[in-house]
């Protein structure tokens, strides 16, 4: 029942460039609630990426970067490298369920 | 710096409560803006909150889920429960407790996780 639609997996070769896109609605996204990303590693938690669209906590490589408009937002992540492969997961707040939400996660593939 | 570590039963039965226990450190959960949420991620990988308590003691619940969760803190031990009744074999998850900082309410996420905690429900 996510609220958020990701797109189920993307690749991309060493080096290359990949986006993943999250797609929410009014009352979410588009409401001026702001996107966050999260990197879950194999067996591992989620750890937090991106925070309020475009920020990245300290020790998060400048290869990652979000943007967000209207009723969407993307992560970016540049120069891909092996260790990158992971799940990906945006989240926000919803306004019509009062609560947070979250991505339907997207795994990102190193080929 | 912060941490959060869960702890509770592995093994429930459909009908029982389940009681989940968030120890954390590095931080207080009487500072003002701070929260404590929870979050559970199937065995497909989705994501859902389930409920967070702030600092002031305001309670949030995922509304498909609130009449069956309760969460409390103990602000001197630093722990943070969560009880969710009637357990069904879909309610099969980890259960992961989440620092929430402070922020303005448009960009409320979470900023430290625990490790998480496998929860299977069967008889």
């Amino acid at each position: 029942q996510s609220v958020l639609t990701q797109p189920p997996s993307v690749s991309g070769a060493p080096g290359q460039r990949v986006s993943i896109s999250c797609t929410g609605s009014s009352s979410n996204i588009g409401a001026g609630y702001a996107v966050h990303w999260y990197q879950q590693l194999p067996g591992t938690a989620p750890k937090l990426l991106i925070y309020r669209n475009n920020n990245r906590p300290s020790g998060v490589p400048d290869r990652f970067s979000g943007s967000q408009s209207g009723t969407s937002a993307s992560l970016a992540i540049t120069g891909l490298q092996a260790e990158d492969e992971a799940d990906y997961f945006c989240q926000s707040y919803d306004s019509s369920l009062s609560g947070y939400v979250f991505g339907t996660g997207t795994k990102v593939t190193v080929l | 710096q912060i941490t959060l570590k869960e702890s509770g039963p592995t093994l429930v039965k459909p009908t029982q409560t389940l009681t989940l226990t968030c120890t954390f450190s590095g931080f207080s959960l009487s500072t003002s803006g701070v929260g404590v949420g929870w979050i559970r991620q199937t065995p497909g990988k989705a994501l859902e909150w389930l409920a967070l308590i702030y600092w002031d003691d305001d309670k949030r619940y995922s509304p498909s889920l609130k009449s069956r969760l309760t969460i409390a803190k103990d602000t001197s031990k630093n722990q943070v429960v969560l009880t969710m009744t009637n357990m069904d074999p879909v309610d099969t998850a980890t259960y992961y407790c989440a620092h929430r900082p402070y922020s303005d309410f448009t960009a409320w996420h979470f900023d430290y996780w625990g490790q998480g905690t496998l929860v299977t429900v069967s008889s």
